[in-house]
């Protein structure tokens, strides 16, 4: 138990619709991070939100964006959802500074079809 | 550019020890360890942070060879309870992200009775 959830758990989503993930920080911590894991890879990291910030992007398209508000929950958007993106999308939450563990959420299975 | 682990996979019987290796190519300022089982998401075993030092909890223990940018897992007299795929993720030295871990490709790791 993380202190990180995330919602919904599972979704499937038509190719070129829009979805929105969401994600609840362990408390106290002000850092939120995305990742996306494809089947049988690591963890990609997608973002990194500080303070309702972006704050790093990993190689992922403009059309992932987040938004993370003053209670430090976070939300990931994708539009024009493609086939590839269908993956396990995992929320993280730490506190900024680089010493800190990063605990994950249960994450999102995302299918697209 | 990832961490790169080693073994790629890992068969043992209960009792027995295994050590799984990560090495970057980038400084390194802290390598997490994490273990996921098939359809869930990653749990935090250990961090370590750049000095070199080497941390235990239980029969899992960990190093960090800062020079080297190397880590190590050492997993003792293992149970049933530790198979599952072991990613090292790293933060690199000098950056301001905080939350962004690089993931090795990860290690398939099978106890069996």
């Amino acid at each position: 138990e993380t202190g990180v959830t995330q919602s919904p758990t599972h979704l499937i989503k038509t190719r070129g619709q829009q979805v929105t993930l969401r994600c609840s920080s362990q408390s106290g911590h002000n850092t939120v991070s995305w990742y996306q894991q494809a089947l049988g890879q690591g963890p990609q990291f997608i973002f990194q939100y500080y303070r309702e910030e972006e704050n790093g992007r990993g190689n992922f398209p403009p059309r992932f964006s987040g938004l993370q508000f003053p209670n430090y929950s976070s939300e990931l958007n994708v539009n024009a959802l493609e086939l590839d993106d269908s993956a396990l999308y995992l929320c993280a939450s730490s506190l900024a500074y680089s010493g800190n563990t990063i605990y994950f959420g249960e994450g999102s299975w995302l299918t697209v079809v | 550019q990832q961490p790169v682990q080693s073994p790629q996979a890992v068969i043992l019987r209960e009792g027995e020890d295994a050590v799984i290796n990560c090495s970057s190519s980038k400084a390194l300022y802290s390598v997490h360890w994490y273990r996921q089982k098939h359809g869930e998401a990653p749990v935090f075993l250990m961090i370590l942070l750049k000095g070199g030092e080497q941390k235990g909890h239980e029969k899992i223990s960990a190093s960090f060879n800062e020079k080297k940018q190397q880590s190590s897992l050492y997993l003792t007299a293992s149970q049933l309870s530790y198979s599952g795929t072991y990613f090292c993720g790293t933060v690199n030295a000098g950056g301001t992200s905080y939350g962004k871990l690089t993931f090795g490709q990860g290690t398939i790791l099978t106890v069996h009775p």
